[in-house]
């Protein structure tokens, strides 16, 4: 079993939808947990971290995190072509971070 | 402004030869990593280190190695041992206690 799992996409979602992301973990005593945002041959960058169980809401984006179930989410509201990346789902194992295969979420127009 | 270099963008390696990739942060972070990505994959830790002169394996270190002799850099060598080395490296580094990485721009590694 992978360490961090995201649902398989591509998902394609039409601009001013919102675009649903989970991901799942199999190390229960996971603290910290990251969304990041990742263009075609850039880098990752960070959009969301969560700690605590319950929903965290920054501009667009809510992180959900339920550690009983393993289990966080990004939620991407008023979707822009702009959003249009691979997300990737991460979470801190041991002070390193173990990162998912990432979602891509492409917004049509 | 501070920020983690990595240099250069774009490395191409002959068979059998060994390469190092450079990785340079002065935002007076602890801990430094290093990541591979394949195409429509997540990163795999290769190696990291969290003070300096100490670095410990990650999940698929065979084939290269590492340095940390400055707080501020953290090279990567990939050695002629690595069969299948093309791919996209990444850079990270944080605190300690990590609240999230900072990431380099990355270097992408290319066999001819």
């Amino acid at each position: 079993q992978k360490e961090v799992e995201q649902n398989s996409g591509p998902l394609s979602v039409p601009e001013g939808a919102i675009a649903s992301l989970n991901c799942t973990y199999s190390d229960r005593g996971s603290q910290s947990f990251f969304w990041y945002r990742q263009y075609s041959g850039k880098s990752p960058e960070l959009i969301m971290s969560i700690y605590s169980n319950g929903d965290k809401e920054d501009g667009r984006f809510t992180a959900q995190l339920n550690k009983a179930s393993q289990y966080v989410s990004l939620l991407i509201r008023d979707s822009q072509p702009s959003d249009s990346a691979t997300y990737l789902c991460a979470v801190t194992n041991d002070y390193k971070l173990s990162f998912g295969a990432g979602t891509t979420v492409t917004v049509r127009a | 402004d501070g920020g983690i270099t990595q240099s250069p963008k774009y490395l191409f390696r002959k068979e059998g030869q060994n390469v190092t990739l450079s990785c340079e942060q002065n935002l007076n972070h602890d801990a430094m990593y290093w990541y591979r990505q394949d195409p429509g994959q997540g990163l795999r830790l290769i190696y990291y280190s969290q003070i300096v002169n100490d670095f410990q394996k990650g999940d698929i270190a065979e084939g290269y190695s590492v340095s940390r002799e400055k707080k501020e850099s953290f090279p990567l060598t990939v050695t002629s041992a690595q069969k299948n080395p093309t791919a996209f490296y990444l850079c990270a580094s944080s605190t300690q206690g990590a609240l999230g990485y900072t990431f380099g721009s990355g270097t992408r590694l290319t066999v001819v």
